[in-house]
């Protein structure tokens, strides 16, 4: 399973929409597209998963093109409590296993 | 709902020595994975347990293993610690099958000296 791309870092001020875009050329027929968030010392937190164009939930958006070799997170007014590493994953396929990258560091300053 | 539970929280060892962690999934999942994350080499995938079977092996030593019990809990050992084992180790349940989310523990943060 080959990791995805996504930016090492981001800022943001408090109130904005940060989208965080992620690249995965080669994507499976059968893998779903994972978004995780971390904070320091902690495990990642699920945040969203999708197949295909657009899935929201009460935290993210999720936007993943026809031809799936990329997808955007959406995070609408972001908190100071939204700093964390994001990590986009590959979910699928012939194993279970999480491929981490090494995320997109999200710092939101006041 | 209990979450996923991670024992020891901290662990402090002396190189050769031998380490065994725990964790106990969320009621009803089946599926374990342990990960390791370091500063230098992020977060890597150890092994997944499935009803009592090692389904996925990362690239790991042999020195480390694991073994999932028929309550769905799960233990990894490391023998002859190095330096280098000196990380978090997460330990993630799924309800099943594949595409499930995972949940993760907090972590055991183990200290190679």
């Amino acid at each position: 399973l080959a990791k995805t791309t996504q930016p090492i870092s981001m800022d943001s001020y408090e109130g904005q929409e940060v989208n965080i875009t992620c690249s995965h050329n080669n994507i499976a027929t059968n893998d779903y597209i994972t978004w995780y968030q971390q904070f320091p010392s902690q495990g990642p937190r699920f945040i969203i998963q999708g197949y295909k164009t657009k899935v929201t939930n009460e935290v993210a958006s999720l936007f993943i093109p026809a031809d799936r070799k990329s997808s955007t997170l959406s995070l609408p007014r972001v908190s100071l409590s939204d700093t964390a590493v994001y990590y986009c994953l590959r979910v699928g396929g012939a194993t279970n296993k999480l491929i981490f990258g090494t995320g997109t560091l999200l710092a939101v300053q006041p | 709902k209990a979450g996923v539970t991670q024992t020891p929280r901290y662990l402090i060892k002396t190189r050769g020595q031998q380490v065994t962690l725990s964790c106990s999934p969320i009621s009803g999942h089946r599926s374990v994975s342990w990960y390791q994350q370091t500063p230098g080499q992020g977060l890597q995938f150890l092994f997944e347990y499935f009803s009592e079977t090692q389904r996925n092996k990362g690239n790991f030593p042999g020195r480390f293993s694991g073994r999932q019990f028929s309550n769905s809990r799960s233990e990894m050992n490391v023998s002859t610690l190095e330096l280098g084992d000196s990380a978090l180790y997460l330990c993630a349940s799924r309800q099943g099958e594949m595409n499930t989310e995972a949940f993760f523990g907090q972590g055991t943060r183990l200290t190679v000296v």
